[in-house]
């Protein structure tokens, strides 16, 4: 079944314990993609990759790191969690089409709700 | 601020009416894609268009694109209660670091019975 995998899917952690979020599609995407959800501000991109060791910052990178070193695997990686980081995270993969450059339709993950205290 | 906003913010109808949600955008566009959420799920695909398209049909779905005034809209045809969730939609865009898909903030969407 073609998937994207996200672990944990709820973690409840204290401020500056690092902690990594795993993400693992099986369906050969080149693109993958990590969104935060927040009440009222939508799906906001923190960080993307294009294929491997290719990645970019998305529109609010700060506090969070990331590194593709396989093509199925997308972890995020929070290295000193703070409370405003608390939220609804999403990873999400696609296929890049041919020709132009675009992003094809993108497969999520069910989320991972992280709490900082 | 966002690339894509979405307008009505909320919608409530009653089964069988049409819903139609809007999307206005920035920037120009590879694609715009439509997707739904149902409460704290992952989202889910619905449709996507491309910058050369103007009308997609899905289903029950209808999606418009109107680049000269960077504007979407979604139609839900005989709307029913399960199509109640939020819809997003999310404009790909070719940027220096690769292709971006920008969320707007969504639609909830509510169907009454």
């Amino acid at each position: 079944e073609a998937q994207v995998t996200q672990n944990p899917r709820y973690l409840i952690t204290v401020t500056g314990k690092k902690l990594t979020v795993t993400c693992s599609q099986n369906m050969n995407h080149e693109y993958m993609s990590w969104y935060r959800q927040d009440p009222g501000l939508g799906l906001r991109q923190i960080y993307y990759s294009m294929n491997v060791e290719v990645t970019d910052k998305g529109d609010v990178p700060e506090g969070y790191k990331v590194s593709r070193k396989e093509k199925r695997n997308f972890p995020l990686i929070l290295e000193s969690p703070s409370p405003n980081q608390t939220s609804l995270y999403f990873c999400a993969s696609s296929f890049r089409t041919s020709g132009r450059p675009s992003t094809g339709e993108l497969f999520f993950g069910e989320g991972s709700r992280l709490t900082v205290l | 601020s966002q690339q894509g906003e979405e307008d009505p913010q909320a919608l409530s109808i009653q089964e069988g009416e049409n819903a139609t949600m809007n999307c206005s955008y920035k920037t120009s566009i590879n694609n715009l894609q439509w997707y739904r959420q149902n409460s704290g799920r992952g989202l889910v695909h619905l449709i996507l268009i491309r910058s050369n398209e103007r009308e997609k049909h899905s289903g029950r779905l209808r999606v418009t694109l109107d680049t000269s005034k960077k504007s979407s809209s979604l139609l839900i045809t005989a709307s029913r209660a399960a199509d109640t969730a939020s819809y997003f939609c999310a404009t790909d865009i070719l940027t220096g670091g690769g292709n971006k898909l920008t969320f707007g903030t969504g639609t909830q969407l509510k169907v009454e019975l």
